[in-house]
């Protein structure tokens, strides 16, 4: 199993550019969701999905959109980035709520 | 508001000796906990959980301590290498199942 694996790696955005950052498990999780990390601090939920077609907002949910329409993808969408967003963006995915989470390597982005 | 730059709080430790990291939680209606351990550079990777019917659990070298009294929660790594070093957070699920990290302590190992 690949686990969760995120794309890109590393990405420069210009102010009011949008763009996806793709999430994907190959663990038949249902529960998944999106997590901002900036330095020195924890993470902090986005938004989730406790599974294919539902979506909820986490701690800072302003200025990205999410979509689940396969169990296996979770892509986060950035609609028009702001140089608040630099940050690095971590994927998660868990058997259900309350259980274990499996992060993904990071994709850490840039808006200048 | 954020603070731009804040230092996480640091924990210097030589090898060897034992390691005990401290975290405070704010929801006493939280009933699961996980420590992440993450490496510069890397995403976090599950460590130990504990559930709040629970008062100590312990995996391989680690031992995690919950005190509901005190809402503190406590991670015990016995023989602490080198490879060891790394950031380590503790996480509470709250009321609405949504996961919520702390801040995080910074574990530097001596060797």
């Amino acid at each position: 199993n690949a686990g969760v694996t995120q794309t890109p790696k590393f990405q420069v955005l210009k102010t009011g550019q949008s763009m996806t950052l793709q999430c994907a498990q190959d663990m038949n999780h249902e529960y998944m969701s999106w997590y901002r990390q900036d330095p020195g601090m924890g993470l902090r939920l986005i938004h989730y999905s406790v599974g294919a077609g539902i979506t909820d907002q986490g701690e800072v949910p302003n200025g990205y959109n999410v979509s689940r329409s396969t169990t296996e993808d979770f892509p986060l969408r950035l609609l028009s980035a702001a140089p608040s967003q630099t940050s690095v963006y971590f994927c998660a995915s868990s058997y259900s709520n309350k259980y274990e989470q499996y992060f993904g390597p990071g994709t850490r982005l840039t808006v200048t | 508001g954020e603070s731009v730059g804040l230092h996480l709080p640091t924990l210097s430790v030589q090898e060897g000796d034992n390691s005990i990291i401290n975290c405070a939680y704010s929801n006493s209606a939280s009933d699961y906990f996980i420590w992440y351990k993450q490496e510069s550079g890397k995403g976090p990777q599950f460590i130990i959980d504990i559930r709040s019917n629970m008062d100590k659990r312990q995996g391989q070298r680690v031992t995690v301590l919950l005190n509901k009294t005190v809402k503190h929660l406590s991670l015990q790594i016995a023989a602490t290498q080198p490879g060891d070093s790394a950031v380590y957070f503790c996480a509470e699920y709250n009321q609405g199942g949504k996961l919520i990290f702390g801040q995080g302590t910074e574990l530097s190992v001596k060797p």
